[in-house]
């Protein structure tokens, strides 16, 4: 299946910093990519759909300003958490949406993911 | 798209079959279900979906209800890497055609030896 990477795959960073996550499809290109972020022992959460070439788009109650996506090729979309604090501390999964045209519909493939802990 | 209720943990002796319950009762006709699972601090993994047929794959078999009000997630004998949080999600095919996928709570299965 397609294989997609996220990098780094833990992070710790100090608070009132901004911390980048990269996320890259490696043998497909993808067009959409998702965001999620996930609580301890909590279920994951979709933060916004990022479009190569476009604007992401966010779900409702997560700060654009806070989280900033881009999606500047095909294969790649990062997502950067400015003026990290503590309650930013979580673990944040990429998707990348690819077509199969076995089914004929679009499919998601997840990232690893990234530990992120602010102190 | 529609709810799913799941179970929010089971038990399962190893090398037994694992059944993960779902209930997705206000399903509608173009909905698909699909399955995937999660292990401890690693990314979703897809596991199967299904429309209306039960389906099978090398890792499980989804066997839907006629009325396709509920399915169940069968892996026929697990194993202690079974051992992952389990989601049952229903998509329509407008979320099918965006690859948009919503996570409810799950079901955290228990693999014991």
């Amino acid at each position: 299946g397609a294989v997609v990477s996220q990098h780094p795959s833990w992070v710790i960073c100090k608070s009132g910093t901004s911390v980048k996550i990269e996320c890259r499809s490696l043998d497909f290109q993808a067009t959409t990519m998702f965001w999620y972020r996930q609580f301890p022992k909590q279920s994951l959460m979709l933060m916004a759909t990022s479009n190569e070439g476009s604007k992401a788009t966010y779900e409702q109650g997560v700060e654009k300003d806070k989280f900033l996506i881009n999606h500047a090729s095909l294969t790649l979309s990062t997502l950067t958490v400015t003026s990290a604090h503590p309650e930013d501390s979580s673990f944040y999964i990429c998707s990348a949406r690819v077509f199969e045209g076995t089914s004929g519909r679009y499919e998601q493939y997840f990232g690893p993911g990234t530990r992120l802990t602010v102190t | 798209d529609a709810k799913t209720t799941q179970p929010p943990s089971m038990d399962c002796a190893e090398g037994r079959a694992a059944n993960l319950p779902c209930n997705h009762s206000t399903i509608s006709g173009n909905e698909y279900v699909y399955w995937y699972r999660q292990i401890h601090s690693q990314g979703p993994q897809y596991i199967i979906h299904g429309l209306k047929n039960n389906e099978t794959n090398e890792m499980a078999s989804l066997i839907i209800t006629e009325d396709r009000k509920s399915s169940t997630l069968i892996l026929p004998h697990a194993t202690l890497r079974d051992t992952a949080v389990y989601y049952c999600i229903v998509r329509d095919r407008s979320s099918s055609n965006t690859g948009k996928l919503i996570f409810g709570q799950g079901t955290t299965l228990q693999v014991k030896p």
